[in-house]
């Protein structure tokens, strides 16, 4: 069946990079649907951040300032997330999920602290 | 921008009551609204999406109804497993969505 799974560093130092994968099994990813990520930081709601279509579009959450970008590696059945120039308001889990309209398939979710 | 009130934040119930959980949009979405429940330590899981249909495997117990601003999520005979916290969702300018903040469901 479909999973999805985050990897990435647990730490981050601020002003860095942030850089996450989600690996899916159970599906390829270039046959279709939309693949996104979500965050949620310590005690608060859902943030959605983004998606990316199989055909490589992509979308992002208008509230966000243009630090995130994700992408796909078909070969890889993987897509990532990069967020920019983090700071401490980037602490969170970050969940991968595919988009197929609604989020029907979710990641475990990796905490990422963003710490000096 | 559209955006997803819930209300209330907190509601506190016993195991067998009925929950009623509230979400408001601030515009119209036709039924492009799902809920997902939150456990502590877990992903989101999804529940009932367009507004009423419920996700593979969820429990009849689980209900959703409502249409262009105002939305209900309704739990008959609550179960000690559905204490937590639940989420609507839009997706009316799909693939872009939103979330509400979230209502916490506790054990009274």
């Amino acid at each position: 069946q479909l999973q999805l799974q985050e990897s990435g560093p647990g730490l981050v130092k601020p002003s860095e990079t942030l850089s996450l994968t989600c690996t899916v099994s159970g599906y390829s990813i270039g046959s279709g649907y939309y693949w996104g990520w979500v965050r949620q930081a310590p005690g608060m709601g859902l943030e959605w951040i983004g998606s990316v279509h199989h055909n490589g579009i992509t979308y992002y959450n208008p509230s966000l300032k243009s630090r995130f970008n994700i992408s796909m590696d078909t070969s890889k059945n993987q897509f990532s997330l990069k967020v920019t120039s983090v700071t401490a308001a980037d602490t969170a889990v970050y969940y991968c999920a595919r988009n197929r309209q609604w989020l029907d398939h979710w990641g475990q979710g990796t905490l990422v602290a963003v710490s000096s | 921008e559209i955006v997803l009130t819930q209300s209330p934040a907190t509601l506190s119930l016993s195991p067998g009551e009925r929950a009623t959980l509230s979400c408001r949009a601030s515009q119209s979405i036709g039924n492009y609204l799902a809920w997902y429940q939150q456990k502590p330590g877990q992903a989101p899981r999804l529940l009932i999406y367009d507004a009423s249909d419920r996700a593979a495997g969820i429990p009849a117990r689980f209900s959703g109804s409502g249409s262009g601003t105002d939305f209900t999520l309704t739990i008959t005979s609550l179960e000690p497993e559905d204490f937590a916290v639940y989420y609507c969702q839009q997706r009316s300018n799909w693939p872009r969505c939103s979330f509400g903040q979230g209502t916490k469901l506790e054990i009274k």
